[in-house]
Order: structure tokens, then sequence, then C-alpha cells
């Protein structure tokens, strides 16, 4: 079955501090992950996939196929990262996307 | 930037009767999604339509459900007569080709009462 799996539904860290957001994944082809973001009263937004292999925002994010893992990491946070994350699979044979249940990060001061 | 945009941004409605969400996807975009996510659970796929026609439907898009690309710019979700559990946060997305990440729409948020 395909299916995404977020542990945490609410992550709080201080400002400065490193961030990772867990995901898990399960799906018996070749899946595309993507971590999309939305800032309070905002659109769902994209923030990575993991084919482009670039860090967003300070954010960097690998596929780790062994452990079928694509954890979002942030070396030090900010206040404006406070928001919900979410983590999404597409599959090789179809295009939608399939998600996580979301992280509510909150960045303390 | 292009960004895709949604109407109305909050609808309420009576059990029983039909809405029609409107979403203008990017201009240059090919395929178009519905999803929706009822409150404190997960996105949930609806429905993906590309050369005027459906090309996948979950579960959840039964008979009650359609969808429509009326003219250029428009993509419809028409719910025929809404039930209780249809209130939810209704998101419209947009591709622009096969491989490239999906844009979604600010949502609207369908309240049946």
């Amino acid at each position: 079955a395909q299916r995404v799996t977020q542990p945490e539904k609410l992550l709080s860290v201080f400002k400065g501090a490193p961030v990772e957001l867990k995901c898990n994944y399960s799906y018996s082809g070749s899946p595309e992950l993507f971590w999309y973001v939305q800032y309070s009263r905002q659109r769902l937004q994209l923030l990575l996939r993991h084919i482009s292999r670039e860090s967003i925002k300070g954010f960097t994010a690998d596929l780790n196929k062994g452990e079928t893992s694509f954890h979002l990491k942030k070396p030090f946070a900010q206040e404006e990262d406070s928001a919900m994350y979410y983590c999404a699979l597409r599959g090789d044979s179809n295009y939608q996307l399939i998600w996580g249940a979301g992280t509510k990060l909150i960045i303390k001061p | 930037e292009p960004e895709v945009t949604q109407t109305p941004s909050h609808q309420v409605t009576q059990m029983g009767q039909e809405v029609i969400l409107r979403c203008v996807p990017i201009s240059n975009h090919l395929y178009f999604y519905w999803y929706r996510q009822i409150l404190g659970q997960k996105v949930e796929f609806l429905v993906s339509f590309y050369n005027n026609e459906i090309s996948e439907k979950s579960e959840i898009f039964d008979d009650q459900f359609s969808v429509e690309r009326p003219d250029g710019s428009n993509f419809t979700l028409k719910i025929r007569s809404t039930k209780l559990e249809d209130s939810a946060m209704y998101f419209c997305a947009s591709m622009g080709g096969l491989g490239l990440p999906q844009f979604f729409g600010p949502g609207t948020r369908l309240t049946v009462l």
C-alpha cells in the first residue's frame, strides 16, 4: 500500500536549534518525494522535491531508499520557519500526491 | 509569479444543495487536480484531469462529484447533493507537465449545514 507517515504532529524547538521533521514512506516502485509548507493562512507551497537536491530557505532533505525516509532538516531554526509541513509522495505510474498527516513546527524565541 | 486561484474562499450550504467550486489554474499548465482536507485529517486526492477528461479518481470521487473545464481558464468541481461529511477544505492544483511539481490554490472552505 502507498503510504506516507509523519510521526510527529507537533514539533517545538528554540530559535537557532537544529530541526528535523521525519517522513517515512511505503511504496513498491520508484516514488518521487516532496515537502510542502503551509504558513499561517497561506496556501500549500512547494518547499523541496528530492530530485532537485537543492536547499530552500536553509532546508534540505535526502531520500534514503534503504530506510524509506525523506526527513527534512535545517541546522539553525528561525522564527519564520513556524508552519505546517507536509511530506508527499508521487508514484511512478500515476500523478496524484499521497500525503502525510503533517507536522506543525513551532519555533520558540 | 503566476498562481492558482480559487473562488469562493468560503462556501456555506445546506445539506442536499449543489455547490460549484471554481479554480483558475496557472495558464500554461496542462494537468489539473482536486484534493480535499477534512479538518484534522490528511489531504486526500479526489481527481486528476488532463486533455479534457478525468485521468484518475479516488474512491471519494463518487457519482455526486463531477469536474469540468468549461473554457480555457476555469476548472470546476461540482458536488450535486452535498452531505455533512463533505465539509472540508478543497484545494485545486495544476501542473505544467509530467515530472513537474503541482502548484496549489489557497483553497475553498466548504461548510455543509
